[in-house]
């Protein structure tokens, strides 16, 4: 079974500061991570992916992550957050064995980012 | 193309009809997934398609849920019944046949009264 968590309800940042959410996994193969953005009665925004390769993944919006696997984490992070950064943010992690409900992403619960001006 | 397509993008129902809901993938996409996502939680995964066949149910997936994607191409979510418990966001996202590459619809809400 894979899982994800992210510990924080909420995380608030002042603009021009560099903001961290965390995310931390559990599967049973090698993880597929996926970072996805949600503002009100809207769907999912997709921001960055780590399959394989680099563990540093830049994505939309000058958002990063870093794939740990050691600490199996994959923390969203950036430099400089913006007032209109302020949204819903979900992690997300499938296994990269098929089959079995291993193609469907599990979700985290989200964290509410909030970026102060 | 413009991406994943979900109507209709609000219903209220009362309990004990029916309800269907419809999404059109990416054109190219072979693989149509539904969530559900409840207020305060994050999407959970229903079903998913690879073509037509519909490869995958979650355990979310009472009997009173159908779903369908007869040509390969659109997909529907059937709900019969319906209760207040059904109230939620249902979400439709498409990918290639490497599954790694989702596209997320807006999304139908449902209101069950």
């Amino acid at each position: 079974a894979q899982s994800v968590a992210q510990p924080e309800d909420q995380v608030n940042v002042a603009e021009g500061n560099p903001l961290t959410v965390k995310c931390t996994y559990s599967v049973s193969g090698n993880p597929y991570l996926f970072w996805y953005v949600q503002y009100p009665n809207r769907g999912l925004q997709f921001l960055l992916k780590y399959i394989t390769g680099d563990n540093l993944v830049k994505g939309s919006y000058g958002f990063e992550a870093e794939f740990n696997k050691s600490q199996t984490s994959f923390h969203l992070k950036k430099p400089s957050a913006l007032v209109s950064d302020s949204a819903l943010y979900f992690c997300a992690v499938r296994d990269n064995l098929s089959g079995g409900g291993a193609d469907g992403l599990t979700f985290g619960k989200g964290t509410h980012l909030i970026i102060q001006p | 193309d413009t991406g994943v397509s979900q109507d209709p993008r609000h219903k209220i129902t009362k309990r004990g009809q029916n309800v269907t809901f419809r999404c059109d993938p990416i054109s190219e996409h072979n693989r149509l997934y539904w969530y559900r996502q409840t207020l305060g939680q994050g999407p959970e995964f229903l079903t998913y398609f690879q073509n037509e066949a519909q490869l995958e149910k979650s355990r979310l997936l009472s009997d009173r849920f159908s779903a369908e994607r007869p040509k390969g191409s659109f997909s529907t979510l059937e709900i019969q019944r319906t209760e207040q418990g059904d109230s939620a966001m249902y979400l439709c996202a498409s990918s290639s046949w490497t599954g790694v590459g989702y596209t997320f619809g807006s999304g139908t809400r449902l209101t069950v009264v």
